[in-house]
């Protein structure tokens, strides 16, 4: 069974630092995605990573991937207060079994 | 585009009683999936659709729980009879036809509470 892990779980950061979220996932799979929730609301996408090697950036956000080691990155630059949420990875593990990382609960204090 | 479409938005109801969620996905969408979160167990997946055919529905708790999706745009979700760990928020979300590229389009849950 797939298995997508996340860390760190909670994560408080000062504003303008940088700081790095790690996912790491059980079975091949080239298809990575992050995800941004903000508390009591729904999940929106905020990358797809389909191959190894891709990178996407989004403002102070980018994400990275390495299916050979199974691993993506969301790397945060010069973190803001508006950044403060909670960020899932899922990995498709085939056919749209969609599996999800327990999630960084990111606290961006000024 | 509307997004996916949920409702209620809330529920609350008593043990033992039927619930029924509704959803419906982004028109032109052919995979629905069911999410359940917790802050015990975060978001896991009860099942997903693809084409309307049930594809995996290991992630269903026991037998109370059930899915349908008559058409390519409504599904239920239903627990029979409802218990007090059902209580969570319960996600629908679709995505779009191809080689799996699309991510999923959420929609703004059901909070369900089971007093």
């Amino acid at each position: 069974e797939l298995k997508v892990e996340q860390n760190p779980l909670f994560l408080s950061m000062q504003e303008g630092k940088n700081y790095t979220i790690y996912c790491n996932y059980s079975t091949t799979s080239d298809r990575l995605y992050w995800y941004r929730q903000d508390p009591g609301k729904s999940l929106e996408s905020l990358f797809v990573l389909l191959s190894n090697g891709a990178v996407k950036q989004e403002g102070r956000l980018m994400a990275s991937l390495d299916t050979k080691a199974r691993l993506s990155t969301l790397h945060i630059t010069a973190a803001v207060h508006d950044l403060s949420a909670t960020y899932f990875c899922a990995v498709d593990g085939g056919g749209n079994d969609m599996r999800f990382g327990a999630g960084t609960r990111l606290t961006v204090k000024p | 585009d509307a997004g996916v479409i949920q409702s209620p938005r809330h529920e609350v109801t008593e043990m033992g009683q039927e619930v029924t969620l509704r959803c419906k996905p982004i028109s032109g969408h052919n995979s629905l999936f069911w999410y359940r979160q917790t802050m015990m167990r975060g978001l896991e997946l009860l099942i997903y659709f693809n084409n309307n055919v049930p594809i995996d529905d290991s992630g269903m708790p026991e037998d109370r729980f059930s899915a349908k999706m008559p058409n390519a745009s409504f599904s239920t979700l239903k627990i029979q009879p409802s218990e007090p760990r059902d209580s969570a928020v319960y996600f629908c979300a679709s995505s779009a036809p191809g080689q799996g590229n699309s991510p999923l389009h959420f929609g703004n849950g059901t909070r369900l509470t089971v007093t």
